[in-house]
């Protein structure tokens, strides 16, 4: 059975201060590893996909990287605005394709 | 903007009452899922269909049903609602050939069975 885990549960930055967030998963035959932003109250929203270990994706302060059995997205001097749940997620390269989500990252970056 | 809608965004109804969640897309994506979220955990996929007329259940046991005879709407429905259903209850779609591209979620709704 896939399975995704994220840690820290929660995360608590000063404006600025840059960090990292984990995504440990297991999968059969990865297909693509999905990282999303969730602000609360609404759905979460699409950031990045990744293939194969070693691919890296950025956008603005937010960069994603993938090892064969994790993921890392590292946030660059991080501001108020990027606080939201980070969620990861995996595809199988089998199957219907489900998608498994993880819990979530719960990121608050204090001015 | 919402290329992915959701109504109503928020439902407070009363035990054993039937209940459609709306979901319609602008996109023309063939996949859409229904997902149930609780605070604090995880998606859990409920419903998803393929196509017109394809509909299939996921993984978690649900007492709802959807159906699809248009592209781009979804409804998601409880025949008779109970308090276990509260929860959020989040629409989604993808294109079949971008699979890897992510999914386009709705802002959800947030539903109360009191």
């Amino acid at each position: 059975e896939d399975q995704v885990t994220q840690s820290p549960e929660a995360l608590r930055l000063q404006e600025g201060e840059s960090s990292s967030l984990n995504c440990s998963y297991t999968v059969s035959g990865l297909r693509g590893l999905f990282w999303y932003r969730q602000d609360p109250g609404k759905g979460p929203e699409f950031l990045f996909t990744l293939y194969s270990a070693g691919e890296e994706k950025e956008k603005e302060r937010l960069k994603a990287t993938l090892t064969k059995k994790e993921s890392f997205l590292h946030i660059t001097a991080p501001k108020p605005e990027d606080s939201a749940t980070y969620l990861c997620a995996v595809q199988p390269g089998r199957g219907y394709q489900k998608v498994t989500f993880g819990t979530g990252t719960k990121l608050q970056v204090i001015p | 903007e919402a290329d992915i809608y959701q109504t109503p965004r928020y439902l407070v109804i009363g035990t054993g009452k039937k209940i459609t969640l709306e979901c319609s897309q602008t996109m023309g994506h063939d996949k859409m899922y229904w997902y149930q979220q609780d605070p604090g955990m995880e998606l859990h996929l409920i419903h998803y269909s393929y196509g017109v007329n394809s509909t299939e259940k996921g993984d978690l046991s649900s007492e709802s049903t959807v159906s699809r005879i248009r592209t781009e709407h979804f409804p998601l429905t409880l025949e008779s609602a109970r308090p276990s259903h509260t929860s959020q209850y989040l629409c989604a779609s993808s294109d079949l050939g971008r699979a890897n591209y992510g999914y386009t979620f709705g802002s959800g709704t947030r539903l109360t069975v009191v």
